[in-house]
């Protein structure tokens, strides 16, 4: 089965500092890897998503996520956080494209 | 850019009833799928639904749970007899063509039931 983890359920940052999320990831099998955005009263958003083709994946609102596989990770950054990132992070691994194991999800403040 | 609605927004039931949530998922998208996220928990699976029947269900769609596209615009998952733990948020989702296609996840039902 897949799963992954993501550490720390809560990540505070100044607006224009580096936005670091991190997950790892569990697979037998090459999965692929996903992050969804969650803004208050809204539903799930796909930021960007891991298929294979490159390693390094670049999202909408200027997110991005590498793809390593020796450590099992699928880190989300953003080199310069602004206050609209405040919400709910969620990484997320399938052998699909839709039955989705999603991680404990990430909250983000953002201080001016 | 078209969307995924789910009504109601906020649904309170006593245990034991039966109740309905509605989807209406993008025009022309052709699967379908239900996740929920009881609070403080993770997003989970529940179903994915296409050609008319179900496609993969987990654990947790037991008997008490039910899908269905009555017409051609709406999605429904349906709880025969709630049970306390019922209580969570329910998303819908769906795919245009299912593979390599993103999920479009609706606003969610919170489904609260006492």
């Amino acid at each position: 089965a897949q799963s992954v983890t993501q550490l720390g359920s809560h990540v505070s940052v100044s607006e224009g500092a580096l936005v670091l999320l991190r997950c790892n990831y569990s697979s037998s099998v090459p999965p692929y890897l996903f992050w969804y955005v969650q803004y208050p009263n809204q539903g799930l958003q796909l930021l960007l998503k891991y298929t294979s083709a490159a390693t390094l994946v670049k999202g909408i609102n200027g997110f991005e996520a590498e793809f390593k596989k020796s450590e099992t990770s699928f880190h989300l950054t953003k080199p310069s956080a602004h206050m609209s990132d405040a919400a709910e992070y969620f990484c997320a691994v399938s052998l699909n494209d839709y039955k989705l194991s999603f991680g404990a999800g990430t909250t983000v403040t953002v201080r001016a | 850019e078209p969307e995924v609605t789910q009504t109601p927004s906020h649904q309170v039931t006593q245990m034991g009833q039966e109740v309905i949530l509605r989807c209406v998922p993008i025009s022309n998208h052709l699967y379908f799928y239900w996740y929920r996220q009881i609070l403080g928990q993770k997003v989970e699976f529940l179903v994915s639904f296409y050609n008319n029947e179900i496609s993969e269900k987990s654990e947790i769609f037991d008997d008490q749970f039910s899908v269905e596209r009555p017409d051609g615009s709406n999605f429904t998952l349906k709880i025969r007899s709630t049970k306390l733990e019922d209580s969570a948020m329910y998303f819908c989702a769906s795919t245009g063509t299912g593979g390599n296609s993103p999920l479009h996840f609706g606003n969610g039902t919170r489904l609260t039931v006492t």
